[in-house]
């Protein structure tokens, strides 16, 4: 079983409307989440982090549940610029090694 | 801001030969580096870890002979690919963590990647 799962979609989201998706992570003592987004062959850049009691930042929603052991993004208001791939990124510490999942694809269509 | 330069962005070299992949940390000092392949829609593998002066670490099934890393200084980084072979075509890519006394936080600050395709 992979450490980090995401849907690899692609979601397809018409401009304006409203996307989420999950990504869920197998180790219990994972303790820092991070959504990143990657264009095609280019770096991956951090979008945000992921609070416990969950955290916003403009159109982008993140959320945490440890029970389930899932994060959660949610895109409002969707642009064609956040077409892209975005990946869940999880690790143990502050310190550890990062864990990437393969990514969820999105595509806005005009 | 924190920047890390990678080059090449992209690469073609023949079967058997060697390559080279530089990331310098710009404007900070990298104590630590961490090296990443990425093959076409599936996540970022950590390969190493490599800590300024010291030996990498490699993760489980990375052959070190082959992959050579070299973390000389605070600023400098290098990956060869020792022999490339055309399994090994993959976007290669660093990040870097800076130093908890320069004031960032613990963000990885990652370089542009390097596309290596081997004939």
């Amino acid at each position: 079983r992979k450490e980090v799962e995401q849907d690899p979609g692609p979601f397809n989201v018409p401009e304006g409307a409203t996307v989420a998706f999950n990504c869920t992570y197998s180790n219990s003592a994972s303790q820092s989440f991070f959504w990143y987004r990657q264009d095609c062959r280019k770096e991956p850049k951090l979008l945000m982090s992921v609070y416990s009691s969950g955290n916003e930042d403009g159109r982008f929603t993140a959320q945490l549940n440890r029970a389930s052991q899932y994060i959660s993004l949610l895109i409002r208001d969707s642009k064609l610029s956040d077409s892209a791939t975005y990946l869940c990124v999880v690790t143990t510490d502050s310190w550890g090694k990062l864990q990437f999942g393969a990514g969820t694809q999105v595509v806005v269509t005009p | 801001g924190a920047v890390v330069s990678q080059h090449p962005s992209r690469v073609i070299c023949k079967s058997g030969t060697s390559v080279k992949i530089e990331c310098r940390s710009l404007d900070f000092q990298a104590t630590t580096m961490f090296w990443y392949r990425q093959f076409p829609k599936q996540s970022l593998m950590l390969m190493a870890t490599s800590n300024e002066g010291s030996k990498a670490t490699y993760e489980q099934g990375v052959e070190k002979d082959k992959f050579l890393i070299n973390h000389a200084s605070l600023t400098l980084s290098t990956l060869t690919v020792t022999s490339a072979h055309p399994e090994d075509s993959s976007f290669y890519i660093c990040s870097a963590r800076a130093r908890q006394d320069r004031g960032l936080n613990e963000k990885l600050f990652f370089g542009s990647g390097t596309q290596l395709s081997v004939l």
